[in-house]
C-alpha cells in the first residue's frame, strides 16, 4: 500500500479564498483523522471519522472549517473563507479498529497570504 | 485535564549517549501512549507505543516507561545516532481499542544527535 495520501502537497492561496485539501487513507483503514500543525500550538486533532461518520468535530476552530468523506477511500477538509491564521500543515491519518497505530500522511503546507 | 505536557522543548546530545524525553498527563481516562517522530518535511510515524497495564516497554534502543500513580511516562533512547536527530512527540488517548489516532500530543522536543 502506498500509506496515506495527501494532495496538494503545497498551497499558497489568498485572504478569502476557499481551499480544499484532500486524503486516501490506506485502504481497509476504518478511521480518518484530520490535524493541524503549528509551531505555536503543535499537532491539534480537528475531527475524525469513523466508517465515514465524523465522531469528533470538536477540534474544528470554526465554521469556516468543514470536513467530509463521502466513501472510504476519500476525505475533504475545506476552509471557506481562508484567513492568514489558517496557515499550518495539515495531517490526514488512518487507522483501524484493532490495529496498532495511526498512519500519517505527508501533510499539506498551507500558506494563506 | 486534557494536556499532554512535554519536556524538554530541545535536546542536545553526544552520538552514543542516552536522550530522555518526559511527559505528564491529567486525564486518568487515557488508555494508550505512543511515542511520534517526525523528520522535517514528513509526517509523523510511530516510534513505540504503551498501555497502562506495563511499567516499560522496549523496543532495539527505545524503552517507554510509565508511572501511573505519577501519571507520566518517558521515552528513553540508548547510544543515540545521528539520524536520531528528529522531533519527537509523546501522546495519550481515550481510545485504544480503535481509534489510535484521536490522539492528544505534547508540543514535541527537537532532538540533535552530534557525531
Amino acid at each position: 500500500d502506498a500509506g496515506v495520501i495527501q494532495s496538494p502537497r503545497h498551497e499558497v492561496t489568498e485572504m478569502g479564498q476557499e481551499v480544499t485539501l484532500r486524503c486516501k487513507p490506506i485502504s481497509g483503514h476504518d478511521y480518518l483523522f484530520w490535524y493541524r500543525q503549528t509551531m505555536m500550538r503543535g499537532l491539534e486533532l480537528l475531527i475524525y471519522f469513523n466508517n465515514n461518520v465524523p465522531i469528533d468535530d470538536s477540534g474544528m476552530p470554526e465554521d469556516r472549517f468543514s470536513a467530509k468523506m463521502p466513501n472510504a477511500s476519500f476525505s475533504t477538509l475545506k476552509i471557506q473563507p481562508s484567513e492568514p491564521r489558517d496557515s499550518a500543515v495539515y495531517f490526514c491519518a488512518s487507522s483501524f479498529w484493532g490495529g496498532t497505530e495511526a498512519f500519517f500522511g505527508q501533510g499539506t503546507r498551507l500558506t494563506v497570504v | 485535564q486534557q494536556q499532554v505536557k512535554q519536556s524538554p522543548q530541545s535536546l542536545i546530545v553526544q552520538k552514543g549517549g542516552i536522550s530522555i524525553i518526559n511527559c505528564a498527563y491529567e486525564n486518568t481516562a487515557f488508555d494508550y501512549f505512543p511515542w511520534y517522530q517526525q523528520f522535517p518535511g514528513k509526517g509523523p510515524a510511530l516510534l513505540i507505543a504503551i498501555r497502562p497495564d506495563v511499567s516499560e516497554k522496549k523496543e532495539g534502543r527505545f524503552t517507554i516507561s510509565f508511572n501511573k500513580s505519577a501519571k507520566q511516562f518517558s521515552l528513553h533512547i540508548m547510544d543515540s545516532q545521528p539520524g536520531d536527530s528528529a522531533t519527537y512527540f509523546c501522546a495519550a488517548s481515550p481510545d485504544y481499542g480503535g481509534s489510535q489516532g484521536n490522539l492528544i500530543f505534547g508540543k514535541g522536543t527537537k532532538l540533535s544527535v552530534k557525531p
